[in-house]
């Protein structure tokens, strides 16, 4: 079964840092890309971040670049969202969603629960 | 950067058809994506690539896309289909990943 749990949300002021983790599980996840998205409260969803299969290629919505950096380590069958100069505009539930492929483009056939940060002003 | 236009609300009764817009410019040359999201879970998805379902999801749940507007259908509507609806693309100009502002589905 494909599984991605979540981790690493809370409580921070703003200012501050956040390492986000989604243990994956039930697949190779080497073969496939991962996406960071996360949902407001109150508001619709929005996509935050990109990783390739190998780990090599990134790309951000421009809300984030420059603050957040996503990466991926295959021997922990894990992806990561870096989060720095958190604001209150970054508090939301952030999801990890697996890519139904390994293409760029291939759309997001699994999620995680979530995990909810919350950034204080 | 690409922009998707989903009507805020739609309402139908139990056994009806609910049809969701999702508009875009020549949103017919790209590939569209539907998610479900229920209050507290995790998104699903309904429909990739403008109209295949993944497995586990009821026929019921259809979609197309052509033109200026992509649309998600969903026949015999039932309570639990109540939820937020998105569509999504990938805009290759830009390499970003774009949602819809997404449709709350009431059923009467």
């Amino acid at each position: 079964e494909v599984q991605l749990l979540e981790s690493g949300g809370g409580l921070v002021q703003a200012g501050g840092s956040l390492r986000l983790s989604c243990v994956l599980s039930g697949f190779i996840s080497r073969n496939y890309v991962f996406n960071w998205v996360r949902q407001a409260p109150g508001k619709g969803l929005e996509w935050v971040a990109h990783v390739s299969d190998s780990g090599d290629t990134t790309s951000y919505a421009d809300s984030v670049k420059g603050r957040f950096t996503i990466s991926r380590d295959h021997s922990r069958d894990t992806v990561y969202l870096q989060m720095d100069s958190l604001g209150p505009e970054d508090t939301a539930t952030y999801f990890c969603a697996k890519g139904r492929g390994s293409g760029r483009w291939s759309s997001f056939g699994h999620w995680g629960q979530g995990t909810l940060v919350t950034v204080s002003s | 950067s690409y922009v998707l236009t989903q009507s805020p609300s739609v309402s139908v009764g139990p056994g009806q058809a609910a049809r969701i817009l999702c508009g875009g410019d020549n949103i017919g040359s790209k590939s569209v994506h539907w998610y479900q999201k229920k209050p507290g879970q995790a998104p699903v998805q309904v429909v990739y690539d403008d109209s295949d379902r993944p497995s586990g999801i009821p026929e019921r749940f259809s979609g197309s896309n052509s033109g200026d507007t992509a649309t998600l259908t969903i026949s015999r509507v039932e309570a639990g289909d109540e939820a937020d609806y998105y569509c999504q693309v990938w805009d290759r100009s830009s390499d970003h990943w774009v949602f819809g502002g997404g449709t709350t589905l009431t059923v009467l």
